[in-house]
């Protein structure tokens, strides 16, 4: 069975300061990951996702992860936080070729100025 | 080009009441999907359609859920003598088709029953 696990409820960072959410999957087959952010009262937005293609993957915003297949690790990070990236964010993992896309519990991202 | 759009936002019912939740997915887009997003978790799927047809209805919690895709775009879910547990924050996606394509998902559908 595919799981997702994301360290830390919450997590704050000064502006300009470097963004680490933390994302470990299980999975028994090639996974297909991904990071949704949702910002309040709005829908799901997709940042990024890997495919088995390369293993650092870069999204929007700023935004990249690196998918480390000895750690079971899809780590979000951004290098120099903005205001604006303060939101709710989602790791998924979706067996290749599936379509039941597994969440983890979500990160509060909160941005201090 | 326009996204998911669901209808209504924002639902307010009493417990024991029928409720239908509408999805208006990416024009071309086959696959649809719902989640359940309940308070302080991720989504949780519960129902998948390629076309018109439920491929997977394994999510759905139980019988009092139900969902209908008739003519392969619009979907409607129907929840039947609601309860304080569907409280909840039912989303929808669809993507072009179905496994290696993108999940986008509307802003969801904000249902309390009292």
């Amino acid at each position: 069975a595919q799981s997702v696990t994301q360290l830390g409820s919450h997590v704050s960072v000064s502006e300009g300061a470097l963004v680490l959410l933390r994302c470990n999957y299980s999975s028994s087959v090639p996974p297909y990951l991904f990071w949704y952010v949702q910002y309040p009262n709005q829908g799901l937005q997709l940042l990024l996702k890997y495919t088995s293609a390369a293993t650092l993957v870069k999204g929007i915003n700023g935004f990249e992860a690196e998918f480390k297949k000895s750690e079971t690790s899809f780590h979000l990070t951004k290098p120099s936080a903005h205001m604006s990236d303060a939101a709710e964010y989602f790791c998924a993992v979706g067996p290749s070729g599936t379509y039941k896309y597994i969440f983890g519990t979500g990160t509060r991202l909160k941005v201090l100025a | 080009g326009a996204g998911v759009s669901q209808t209504p936002s924002n639902k307010v019912t009493e417990k024991g009441k029928y409720v239908e939740l509408r999805c208006d997915p990416i024009s071309g887009h086959t696959a649809l999907y719902w989640y359940r997003q309940s308070l302080g978790q991720g989504p949780e799927f519960l129902i998948y359609f390629q076309g018109t047809g439920a491929a997977d209805d394994s999510g759905l919690p139980n019988d009092r859920f139900f969902a209908v895709r008739p003519e392969g775009s619009v979907s409607t879910l129907k929840i039947q003598r609601t309860e304080r547990g569907d409280s909840a924050v039912y989303l929808c996606a669809s993507s072009l088709t179905v496994g290696q394509d993108t999940q986008y998902f509307g802003p969801g559908t904000r249902l309390t029953v009292l």
